[in-house]
């Protein structure tokens, strides 16, 4: 499969515990998103790694929020002290600016519940 | 600040029917890229178009067509003889200038096409 994949797609977890989601982004693309869709809602985009390197925040992205990307290859994404207004769906997307237009392809997403 | 607005929250219409997403877009640059993502009923995003803010050229692809006017700041999406696996929430997002990755979102509109 070629395509973005992330891990796991769904996760609960109660309410003050911490979580771990994980994506892996199409091999070829050097750029990788973070961003949160709650229901009825467009996606909102959190972070973008070029490579390694964190280049954007939103000011979404709280002090609870971290995200890596290592080796510039997976990126992981780790919600600290969970609150129930977490719950959303968590989409990870890549691009590269040498493959097509540089568009940005999406993951299937972690669906997150915080009860 | 960008904006992205799709007015039309829930669209039905019959198989065969032609139908038109609307998408209203604001941002302070000069250089910005339009897109057009698709997510149907299984949720993982799909990537229909870019248009570049230099280039107002409408563009077909099959029985979709894409509507960029400048003048008033619309990027508008046609699907000509809309079928059953069109149903979908279409979402229309902004990117400002070279440099900033962010996508900025519409809250999206939701097409039933019913047979």
């Amino acid at each position: 499969d070629t395509g973005v994949s992330q891990d796991p797609r769904h996760k609960i977890t109660k309410r003050g515990q911490n979580v771990t989601f994980r994506c892996d982004p199409i091999s070829e693309h050097n750029r990788l998103y973070w961003y949160r869709q709650t229901l009825g809602q467009g996606p909102e985009f959190l972070t973008y790694f070029q490579n390694e390197a964190q280049l954007e925040k939103s000011r979404l992205l709280s002090d609870r929020f971290s995200a890596e990307r290592p080796k510039g290859s997976f990126s992981t994404l780790e919600i600290q002290r969970t609150e129930q207004g977490d719950s959303a769906m968590y989409l990870c997307a890549s691009s590269s600016p040498l493959v097509g237009t540089d568009e940005q392809y999406f993951g299937p997403g972690t669906r997150l519940t915080v009860t | 600040a960008q904006k992205v607005t799709q007015a039309q929250t829930e669209i039905s219409v019959v198989e065969k029917e032609d139908v038109t997403l609307d998408c209203v877009y604001e941002t302070r640059d000069t250089t910005y890229y339009l897109f057009w993502y698709k997510q149907p009923p299984s949720g993982e995003l799909v990537f229909l178009i870019r248009r570049n803010s230099f280039d107002e050229q409408n563009e077909i692809s099959g029985r979709y067509s894409w509507n960029f006017q400048k003048s008033t700041s619309s990027f508008n999406f046609t699907i000509t003889a809309s079928q059953v696996v069109d149903s979908a929430v279409y979402f229309c997002a902004l990117s400002e200038r070279a440099g900033r990755r962010a996508l900025t979102f519409g809250s999206g509109t939701r097409l039933q096409v019913q047979p």
